[in-house]
This record gives structure tokens, C-alpha cells and sequence, in this order.
């Protein structure tokens, strides 16, 4: 595609229920990241996927937080029995192989935990 | 490992008046080190990148940044001030080897008339 896409744009939830988030990066991009925006935050790192390794999970707040990445392509971001404090902006952000090259931002999932 | 610091949260300055955000990093291999910019209700665009060439790179809107390895910096300057330059904006490192990207906590910029 033109850009990476993200799905849903807006999601409002419940506490304690599940969520799927969905990216789709660009073509062609190996490099695929999960951040997380909140107030005064900055960008969060959640997960990182190259290629075919093995992911760094390293930013994952909890086990609550999962991801995956089909077929080196779309990943999917998983929240189980969110809280209250998962209320964020979920950014994807897709590259091409090298740790040189810049990130292309997806528009974000805007995440209500009510 | 990599970290990023960026000083200060918020920048206030006046129209024609110079631009300084400053950010340091730290990284256990050389880094690659970027800064973007995320104007109101819009995405994350990269607004320069320094990649072991020229230690001043120039980036989109007049801005530019100076990678200093003595001081583990790369503040991103402006001359002149913009209304339209007012943002949020993050510096970023990565290192060579594959090291995945890393952001700073961001500074807003605001811009006085």
C-alpha cells in the first residue's frame, strides 16, 4: 500500500475485556515496530520485529501485551483484560531492513479503556 | 543499549527568534540518530537523520542538527522561528547492527506572535 494503515482508528473498550490492534506496514519494509503514546509520555517502545529473528519483546509492559507478525507482513497487537492505564495511542512504524533508515508512522489506534 | 534524553518538555519562543531543542543520547555501538516531527493531530514525519557522514545534517523547513560524539548530543537548531514550526518533536537513536529505534520523551514547541 501507499503507506502503513492501521485498524481500527478508534477503539473504546471496557476494562478487563481483549483487544486486537492491526497493522499493515508498506510493502517491502522488513523492520515493523509497536509504540505506545501517552500524555506526556513520548513514544513508548513495545516490540520490534526484523525480518525473520526472533522479536524483541523488551518494551512489552506486562504479559497482558502480546504481538505477531503472519507471514512477515501484517502484525497484529494483542491487549488481554486491558486496564484503565492501556488508555494510549497505539502507533505502527515500518522500515526498511537497515537500523538507518527512517520509520514510517501509521496513524495510531486511539485506545479507551473505560 | 540505547537511551535518549531530551531537556526540557516544553520550548517557548517568539517569532524570528532562534530555535534550540536539545536532546542527548547514549548507545553502546555508533548510533544513527534522528529527529522527528508531529504536527497537531498529523503522524510522525522525519525531520532529519544523522547517519555517520556529515556530523551538521540539514533536514525539511530550515532546520539542522549537529551530531557532537564528545558530548553524546544532537541538538536541533532553527535560526528563525515559524508559527507554522509549532510541534511536538522527538529525537530518536538506533546504532549500527540492526539496534531497533528508540525515542525520546519529545518536547512541544510552542511559537509566539
Amino acid at each position: 500500500g501507499a503507506g502503513v494503515s492501521q485498524s481500527p482508528s478508534n477503539k473504546v473498550t471496557e476494562k478487563g475485556k481483549d483487544v486486537e490492534l492491526r497493522c499493515d506496514p508498506i510493502s517491502g519494509h522488513t523492520a515493523l515496530y509497536w509504540y505506545r503514546q501517552s500524555l506526556g509520555q513520548g513514544l513508548e517502545f513495545l516490540i520490534y520485529f526484523q525480518g525473520n529473528s526472533a522479536p524483541d519483546k523488551s518494551g512489552l509492559p506486562s504479559d497482558r501485551f502480546s504481538a505477531e507478525r503472519t507471514g512477515g507482513s501484517v502484525s497484529t497487537l494483542t491487549i488481554q483484560r486491558t486496564q484503565q492505564e492501556d488508555s494510549a495511542v497505539y502507533l505502527c512504524a515500518s522500515s526498511l531492513a537497515s537500523s538507518n533508515e527512517k520509520l514510517f508512522f501509521g496513524s495510531g489506534t486511539q485506545l479507551s479503556v473505560l | 543499549a540505547q537511551s535518549v534524553t531530551q531537556l526540557g518538555s516544553h520550548v517557548s519562543v517568539s517569532e524570528g527568534a532562534l530555535v534550540l531543542l536539545r536532546c542527548n543520547y547514549s548507545s553502546s555501538v555508533p548510533p544513527y540518530l534522528f529527529w522527528y516531527v508531529q504536527y497537531p493531530n498529523q503522524g510522525l514525519q522525519l525531520l532529519l537523520k544523522y547517519t555517520s557522514a556529515a556530523t551538521l545534517v540539514k533536514g525539511i523547513n530550515g532546520f539542522e542538527a549537529e551530531f557532537k560524539k564528545s558530548e553524546t548530543s544532537f541538538h536541533l537548531t532553527k535560526p528563525s522561528a515559524h508559527m507554522s514550526d509549532a510541534a511536538e518533536y522527538f529525537c530518536a537513536v538506533s546504532g549500527t547492527g540492526g539496534f531497533k529505534t528508540i525515542f525520546g520523551a519529545g518536547t512541544r514547541l510552542f511559537v509566539k506572535a
